[in-house]
């Protein structure tokens, strides 16, 4: 079966501009986690949905990031008025609930580019 | 959390056995000690999760001590395939579902 998937694989954005980044998770997957990986250094969650509500937005570093998943499958990470320090690879993941192992399932990431 | 220490690099050769050792002094009674592979341009892939003891997978095994407060991946007769990053996270089975990571362990397995 298909895994997860993410839209675009690149982008490359200049500062200021408003960028949108797609996860289509695995099928049948009710949890959905966005993490931020900067270079040479592990991923960095950012927020968790469980269903069509975000369950813990913790990890959102400032209210320029926003992300929904209104009907519970394919989620969209926003962001506004990007900033350089923005340019990462945005990593999406899935994982059944409940769930017995902290088993999560990546896709390959989108990686920005802020200019 | 608990804090996790794990070396950042290591080299061998393939067909060897590989031991990546994380420490993890502050663990929790309810945490589970979890390693996931990283490849370059890909997202990580789940490897191994234990409590204690030992588990043994198709891809590897983990010992944890009785005290927990470190836990070892063992590769067997890895190849060149094994390079990556592998990371050690330590954190509860359930309740909070974000998975902390540190910042691995760059295995490069030479020819």
């Amino acid at each position: 079966g298909a895994g997860v998937s993410q839209t675009p694989s690149n982008k490359v954005t200049e500062k200021g501009k408003y960028v949108e980044l797609r996860c289509d998770p695995i099928s049948g997957h009710t949890a959905l986690y966005w993490y931020r990986q900067s270079l040479g250094q592990g991923p960095e969650f950012l927020i968790y949905f469980q269903g069509t509500g975000a369950a813990d937005d913790s990890g959102l570093p400032n209210d320029r990031f926003f992300a929904v998943r209104p009907e519970g499958s394919v989620s969209t990470l926003k962001i506004q008025r990007t900033e350089r320090g923005d340019s990462a690879v945005y990593l999406c993941a899935s994982s059944l609930n409940p769930q017995t192992y902290n088993e999560q399932f990546f896709g390959p990431g989108t990686r920005l580019t802020v200019l | 959390l608990a804090k996790t220490t794990q070396p950042i690099s290591m080299d061998s050769y393939e067909g060897q056995e590989v031991n990546i050792t994380c420490s993890h002094n502050n663990i929790a009674t309810n945490d589970y000690i979890t390693w996931y592979q990283q490849f370059p341009s890909q997202g990580p892939r789940f490897i191994i999760q234990g409590y204690k003891t030992k588990v043994t997978n198709e891809v590897a095994s983990l010992f944890i001590p009785a005290d927990r407060k470190s836990s070892t991946l063992s590769l067997p007769r890895v190849s060149l395939s094994d390079t990556a990053v592998y990371y050690c996270l330590v954190g509860p089975d359930t309740g909070r579902r974000a998975l902390t990571f540190g910042s691995g362990t760059r295995l490069q397995v030479q020819p």
